[in-house]
């Protein structure tokens, strides 16, 4: 079935610089993306959220910016932190079944 | 942390012995999941519920089954535990199903032997 894919794997961030994570999903009937942030035994964290008649959403040194033509969303974080080393997923929902499907995961580590 | 409780944190039990995880919640919220959690697979979605005793299936649903019987309370039950049931399960939360964001515990890890 239709998915949500992150295009890498992992990602090396120096500390203070910015990141950005990227997801490509297929659904087109999707309207509401979610980022998550999993730390190492943990559960999935909420971090912001952007639903499809949007195409640009912040919070606090985060922002989420979506691009519908071509299916895409990614999630910048300013002034990366050691704290933000972790696992991040996108999620979609799609309108016909209200059910989260995610990616596998982009791996943040920030150096120091 | 969204006030959702997993029990137990770790298990490990025999091939074929019934598994129970419980999840509980103090948000009152009327959606609750259960996914497992796999290296290369992801999270997959087990069952769900929108409401007591209101259940429907995942996309990885065989071998398991829920019970709702209060809010608050989730149970999953595994009949006849297998080592491909061996996983991290996470429990999560919704205010509003499909338009509001998932809250997640921090999961049971089970190793079935």
């Amino acid at each position: 079935g239709e998915s949500v894919g992150l295009h890498l794997p992992t990602l090396s961030v120096q500390e203070g610089d910015n990141s950005i994570i990227n997801c490509a999903y297929s659904n087109s009937a999707s309207d509401y993306f979610i980022w998550y942030k999993q730390e190492s035994g943990k559960g999935p964290q909420f971090i912001i959220d952007i639903r499809s008649n949007m195409d640009k959403r912040q919070g606090q040194r985060v922002t989420v910016l979506l691009n519908k033509t071509v299916k895409h969303l990614s999630l910048q974080i300013a002034a990366t932190q050691p704290g933000d080393s972790a696992v991040y997923f996108c999620a979609e929902i799609r309108t016909n079944d209200y059910k989260l499907s995610f990616g596998a995961g982009t791996t943040v580590t920030v150096r120091a | 942390d969204a006030g959702i409780t997993q029990s137990p944190r770790h298990k490990v039990t025999e091939t074929g012995t019934p598994v129970t995880l419980r999840c509980h919640q103090t948000e009152n919220h009327r959606y609750m999941y259960w996914y497992r959690q796999d290296p290369g697979h992801g999270l997959r979605l087990i069952h769900y519920s929108y409401g007591v005793k209101d259940t429907d299936k995942g996309e990885v649903s065989d071998g398991y089954s829920v019970s709702r019987s209060k809010t608050e309370d989730f149970l999953l039950t595994l009949e006849s535990a297998t080592s491909s049931q061996t996983s991290v399960y996470f429990c999560a939360i919704s205010e509003l199903g499909g338009s509001s964001p998932l809250h997640f515990g921090n999961g049971t890890r089970l190793t079935v032997t």
